[in-house]
């Protein structure tokens, strides 16, 4: 069955420190990777996408990393500010010739001052 | 210009009621998605629409009506709901839904409660 697990479910962390959140995924055959920052009641937004042969791609202070053989992904946040406070949710696409979007569960995060 | 609109920004509607939800994107999309997303869950893919055609449709109740009247615009008529219909509904488009590539760009959301 196609799955994305996320951890934490939620952390804290003190505004300018760096956390990493985790994703794996059993999602075959796989497409891409997709990480979105969502906020209470609004939209995702997307951070990055990966396919199979990228390993890290960097946006501002989100880095993401990819690895395709532990399908196992990560997403760092570097020099934490109090606007990350959301849910940032990791997708996997299949290679299905659609969009057919497999959405983990989401790690909220919370950046306190 | 990548933004997915969507209106109203919150709707409460009773049991009885009949409303639309709106959403518009004027990116050239010919791919457009109503997702269901509950609180602290994931979103729910509802429907597909794929040059203005109804492509999938993951066996959403016949309450949840939804038109595509032109590239730009989705609809999402609803009538007789129930409270636990309440949720965030999102709107999402991407170039082609025939490819596993292209990113879905997703609006801010109708916040939907049923009283």
């Amino acid at each position: 069955k196609n799955q994305v697990e996320q951890s934490p479910q939620s952390l804290i962390i003190l505004e300018g420190k760096n956390c990493t959140l985790q994703c794996n995924y059993t999602v075959s055959p796989f497409s891409n990777l997709r990480w979105y920052k969502q906020d209470t009641g609004r939209g995702p937004v997307s951070l990055t996408i990966m396919t199979f042969s990228e390993n890290t791609k960097s946006n501002g202070r989100y880095t993401a990393t990819l690895d395709a053989d532990t399908k196992q992904s990560s997403l760092h946040i570097t020099a934490s500010q109090l606007s990350d406070s959301a849910s940032y949710i990791c997708v996997v696409s299949a290679r299905t010739g659609f969009q057919k979007l497999v959405f983990g569960t989401g790690t909220r995060l919370l950046v306190s001052p | 210009d990548t933004e997915v609109t969507q209106t109203p920004k919150h709707l409460v509607m009773g049991m009885t009621n009949k409303k639309s939800l709106k959403c518009e994107q004027h990116m050239g999309h010919r791919a457009m998605y109503w997702y269901k997303q509950k609180a602290k869950k994931p979103p729910e893919l509802m429907f597909v629409y794929s040059y203005e055609k109804l492509s999938i449709n993951e066996s959403v109740p016949s309450r949840f009506s939804p038109e595509c009247p032109n590239s730009s615009l989705l609809n999402l008529h609803l009538h007789a709901l129930q409270p636990e219909d309440s949720a965030l509904y999102l709107c999402a488009s991407s170039q082609a839904y025939a490819s596993d590539s292209y990113e879905q760009y997703f609006g801010p959301g109708t916040r939907l409660t049923v009283t």
